[in-house]
């Protein structure tokens, strides 16, 4: 079936750079796209969502880019923190709220 | 924002018991929730979805007699692992949509351990 996947499984980045991770996903029908943080032994935290009507969404320190044309999603943080180590995941929805995971990306900020 | 408890957080059993989850919804009601479960370095993988005042819908893959799930409810639906054997020692998570945004609420998560 159809699934929502992560491009690389691990990034490692120097405190204060910026980080990106990026997401494919191949359903063309999802409208709504969630980037959630997970840490060790907790349950996703939602970090900044989308819908499809839209290119680009900005938060606090964190901005969600989405490319239709090529079924693209990324989430850029600015002046990553140790704080942001963890594993974040996008997720689609495929209708009535159900949600398709990605395989996760690890963050590690080095100090 | 709306928070969502689960309880416990951890449990150990032993293979051929059964095991409850429970999953509330503290300061909304729900009417539908969800049920996932992720394995180690794995991703979120949807189980089933919960219906208050009906049956519950099983993924495929899922068996439904093995995870019974009631929402029994506007704020709460227990998740039961029956017969647990050690395959089925994993990290449970729960979630409740908004019902006013397609945000959901997801709970803390419950580490089974079946030994």
């Amino acid at each position: 079936g159809e699934s929502v996947g992560l491009h690389l499984p691990t990034l490692s980045v120097q405190e204060g750079d910026n980080s990106i991770i990026n997401c494919a996903y191949s359903n063309s029908a999802s409208d709504y796209f969630i980037w959630y943080k997970q840490e060790s032994g907790k349950g996703p935290q939602f970090i900044i969502d989308i819908r499809s009507n839209m290119d680009k969404r900005q938060g606090q320190r964190v901005t969600v880019l989405l490319n239709k044309t090529v079924k693209h999603l990324s989430l850029q943080i600015a002046a990553t923190q140790p704080g942001d180590s963890a594993v974040y995941f996008c997720a689609e929805n495929w209708g009535d709220y159900k949600l398709s995971f990605g395989a996760g990306t690890t963050v590690t900020v080095r100090a | 924002g709306a928070v969502v408890s689960q309880h416990p957080s951890r449990v150990i059993c032993k293979s051929g018991t059964s095991v409850k989850i429970e999953c509330r919804s503290l300061d909304f009601q729900a009417t539908t929730m969800f049920w996932y479960r992720q394995f180690p370095k794995q991703s979120l993988m949807l189980m089933a979805t919960s219906n208050e005042g009906s049956k519950a819908t099983y993924e495929q893959g899922v068996e439904k007699d093995k995870f019974l799930i009631n929402h029994a409810s506007l704020t709460l639906s227990t998740l039961t692992v029956t017969s647990a054997h050690p395959e089925d020692s994993s990290f449970y998570i729960c979630s409740a949509p908004s019902s006013r945004t397609y945000e959901q609420y997801f709970g803390p998560g419950t580490r089974l351990t079946v030994t």
